[in-house]
C-alpha cells in the first residue's frame, strides 16, 4: 500500500529558513499536498502542487518534487513564530483516490 | 454547509459503552474519511468511503468500530464497548473526486474520552 514518512520534529530559529521533508512510495500519485496544524486546531490546507509540477512558490512557502526520488519538500521562508505547528503532507493515489498522510512534523520555533 | 461538520465537539463516556460520532460533509463531495488523533500524535487512517464504492476499512483497529455513510452524505462512525485507549480526538473529512483538486477539508474533530 501507499507509505508517506516525515521525520517526527524540526526546531528552527525564527527569522531561518525551514525545509520540512517527505518522502512516499505511491508512483501513481496525482496530488500532494502541505496540511498545517495549530495546537489545538484542526488541519487547514496550506498549499498543494500537482504531480506533473517540480516547484510551486506562494508567497513565503515553496514546494520542491522531487518524482524520481519521490521526494518532496515545503519551505518556509523567514519563519516566524506563527509557524509553530505539525506539518502533514498528504498524496492521493491515482486509482483509488484515497489521501495518505504522512505521519506529522512537528516544527518548533527558536527565538 | 459551509464546511465539515463533526458532533459532538466533546464526549466523554464511561468504559464499556458505544459512542457514536457523527460526521456531515461538504456538499457534493463524494469522498469522506475517518481519522483518529491520539494527544500529539499524527494521523491515524480509520476507513474511507468514495462515492458508491465499498468503503476501505482497512484502517478500523478492531471489530469494536464501524462506520456507515448513508445516502452518499452524512456519516457515523460507531465504536462499541469503548476502551481507555480509544481516547483520542476522531477527524472527519471530505473531498471532491478528480479530476477535480481532490484537496481534504477537515472538521474540527470530536474529542473522545473514556473514563
Amino acid at each position: 500500500g501507499e507509505d508517506v514518512e516525515q521525520s517526527l520534529f524540526l526546531s528552527v530559529r525564527e527569522g531561518d529558513s525551514s525545509v520540512i521533508n517527505c518522502t512516499y512510495t505511491d508512483s501513481s500519485s496525482t496530488y500532494l499536498y502541505w496540511y498545517k496544524q495549530e495546537p489545538g486546531a484542526g488541519l487547514q490546507l496550506l498549499t498543494y502542487i500537482f504531480s506533473n509540477m517540480d516547484m510551486k512558490q506562494d508567497q513565503r512557502l515553496t514546494v520542491l518534487l522531487n518524482k524520481k526520488d519521490k521526494h518532496l519538500s515545503l519551505r518556509i521562508a523567514d519563519t516566524q513564530t506563527g509557524d509553530s505547528a505539525i506539518y502533514f503532507c498528504a498524496e492521493v493515489n491515482f486509482g483509488n483516490e484515497k489521501l495518505t498522510f504522512g505521519t506529522g512534523t512537528r516544527l518548533t520555533i527558536i527565538p | 454547509g459551509a464546511g465539515v461538520s463533526q458532533s459532538p465537539s466533546n464526549k466523554v463516556t464511561e468504559k464499556g459503552k458505544d459512542v457514536e460520532l457523527r460526521c456531515d460533509p461538504i456538499s457534493g463531495h463524494t469522498a469522506l474519511y475517518w481519522y483518529r488523533q491520539s494527544l500529539g500524535q499524527g494521523l491515524e487512517f480509520l476507513i474511507y468511503f468514495q462515492g458508491n464504492s465499498a468503503p476501505d476499512k482497512s484502517g478500523l483497529p478492531s471489530d469494536r468500530f464501524s462506520a456507515e455513510r448513508t445516502g452518499g452524505s452524512v456519516s457515523t462512525l460507531t465504536i462499541q464497548r469503548t476502551q481507555q485507549e480509544d481516547s483520542a480526538v476522531y477527524l472527519c473529512a471530505s473531498s471532491k473526486r478528480a479530476p477535480s483538486n481532490t484537496e481534504a477539508f477537515f472538521g474540527q474533530g470530536t474529542r473522545l474520552t473514556v473514563v
